[in-house]
């Protein structure tokens, strides 16, 4: 168990929905990552946060956001969902400081599995 | 930009040695990272290499080539639990992205 926490575990929904998928990082963390894992495309990395605020932006779609919380939980909202949107999402979470560090390793939570019918 | 490149799969022989590769092009260097990752669960922390050379932790090893932009991750004595994909991952000089390779899928034989 790494300490990151994901719900829901399995989520099914029509395209064109909307979810919402959380994240509560391990105790201490501050940072928060968002990785989408698809069949045919690996890992790919969406958004970091740090304390908050939004400090790295990968391959995210203009359709997905992200924030996170005062309490440092974090949420990514993905809407007008496309069959294409199926996939594994892995939230992240590393420690004090906005990036890694030697041994600052980030730890993934079990992932939410989202599949659009 | 990034470009990591690893072999799709490898299969080898309980007991054995194996050593997966990982070659990288990038913008921005810092460290690289192994996980491991069995199918439909988390990637797990294996090892990290800022500095040139060999890294040991039991029965794995992982070594970096920063001139080079290369990486492999020595796995001895494997076990069948060792099956799973290894992901080669570059973190970029400012410290606060890890792009990942798209993975080793290993398989181990008895």
């Amino acid at each position: 168990d790494s300490g990151v926490t994901q719900t829901p575990k399995h989520l099914i929904t029509a395209t064109g929905q909307r979810v919402t998928l959380r994240c509560s990082p391990r105790s201490g963390d501050l940072s928060v990552y968002w990785y989408q894992q698809s069949l045919d495309q690996g890992l790919q990395f969406l958004i970091q946060y740090y304390n908050g605020e939004e400090r790295a932006k990968g391959n995210i779609l203009e359709r997905f956001s992200a924030q996170q919380f005062p309490d440092l939980h974090s949420e990514l909202n993905l809407s007008s969902l496309e069959l294409g949107d199926s996939a594994l999402y892995f939230c992240a979470s590393s420690g004090p400081g906005s990036g890694y560090k030697p041994g600052n390793t980030i730890y993934f939570g079990e992932g939410s599995w989202l599949t659009v019918v | 930009g990034q470009n990591i490149d690893q072999p799709t799969e490898m299969t080898a022989t309980e007991g054995a040695i194996v050593q997966i590769n990982c070659t990288y092009q990038t913008s921005g260097f810092n460290g690289l990272f192994w996980y491991q990752q069995h199918a439909g669960e988390a990637p797990t922390f294996l090892s990290y290499n800022v500095l040139d050379g060999l890294e040991e932790k039991g029965r794995f090893s992982s070594f970096l080539s920063r001139s080079k932009g290369y990486s492999y991750l020595l796995l001895k004595e494997l076990q069948m639990k060792d099956s799973a994909s290894y992901l080669c991952a570059v973190e970029n000089n400012a410290g606060n992205m890890l792009t990942f390779g798209g993975g080793t899928r290993l398989m181990v034989k008895p």
